[in-house]
């Protein structure tokens, strides 16, 4: 069974301009995550969703961050405009079910971003 | 506010040597609660975790964990360490309601010499 699958695995940009990264869960999961991994700290859930809606973006910051999950699939995290506290790896994680808190999430690779 | 606290941020051992990470959690209401490994560039694996039933809880590359009520912990061990369980390890909790995220603490970096 395939994991999760994040890209691109590393980004370098400047302050003030855009990136995107991309996650493709594992497939029949319904229920994906995004999470922001500063260094020295654990993830930090930004965004959840349950198929194409979203359960939980209280602590997304809108100004800036947006995600979308098109057809209930795949998934795009977009940072516009980036500032330097930025700087993170960014996990996507999918699990089969929302309903079963005790479902297992499962992590990909992460995207390392670093804003100059 | 619920929490989770990860004593200690790096942890070194000797080859062979009981491995013994600390995690505890700050709520009225016992959670459900996960160890999950990070290698160095990869995404987070799950170790083991504790829903309801036994309290010693028996996880991947032998390591196990203990929910202590009383105590509001749930320390991870492992009897002897192996130089591949070098790693970052995330204890992580999630309260026993449907769509609430993880919480993780900040991590342990444990170190296994030779």
């Amino acid at each position: 069974e395939a994991g999760v699958a994040q890209s691109p695995r590393y980004k370098i940009i400047e302050k003030r301009q855009s990136v995107a990264f991309w996650c493709n869960p594992i497939s029949g999961h319904a229920t994906l995550y995004w999470y922001q991994q500063i260094l020295g700290q654990g993830p930090k859930l930004l965004i959840q969703f349950q198929n194409n809606g979203v359960v939980d973006d209280s602590q997304l910051p809108k100004d800036r961050f947006s995600a979308e999950r098109l057809k209930g699939v795949d998934s795009t995290l977009k940072i516009q405009p980036a500032k330097l506290e930025d700087s993170a790896v960014y996990l996507c994680a999918s699990s089969l079910l929302l309903g079963a808190v005790v479902d297992t999430q499962y992590f990909g690779p992460g995207t390392r971003l670093t804003v100059l | 506010a619920q929490s989770v606290t990860q004593l200690g941020s790096h942890v070194s051992v000797s080859e062979g040597a009981l491995v013994l990470l600390r995690c505890n959690y700050s709520s009225s209401v016992p959670p459900y609660l996960f160890w999950y490994v990070q290698y160095p560039n990869q995404g987070l694996q799950l170790l083991l975790k504790y829903t309801t039933g036994a309290t010693l809880v028996k996880g991947i590359n032998g390591f196990e964990a203990e929910f202590k009520k009383s105590e509001t912990s749930f320390h991870l061990t492992k009897p002897s360490a192996h130089m591949s369980d070098a790693a970052e390890y995330f204890c992580a909790v999630r309260w026993n309601q449907a769509g609430t995220a993880l919480i993780f603490g900040k991590g342990t970096t444990l170190s296994v010499s030779s």
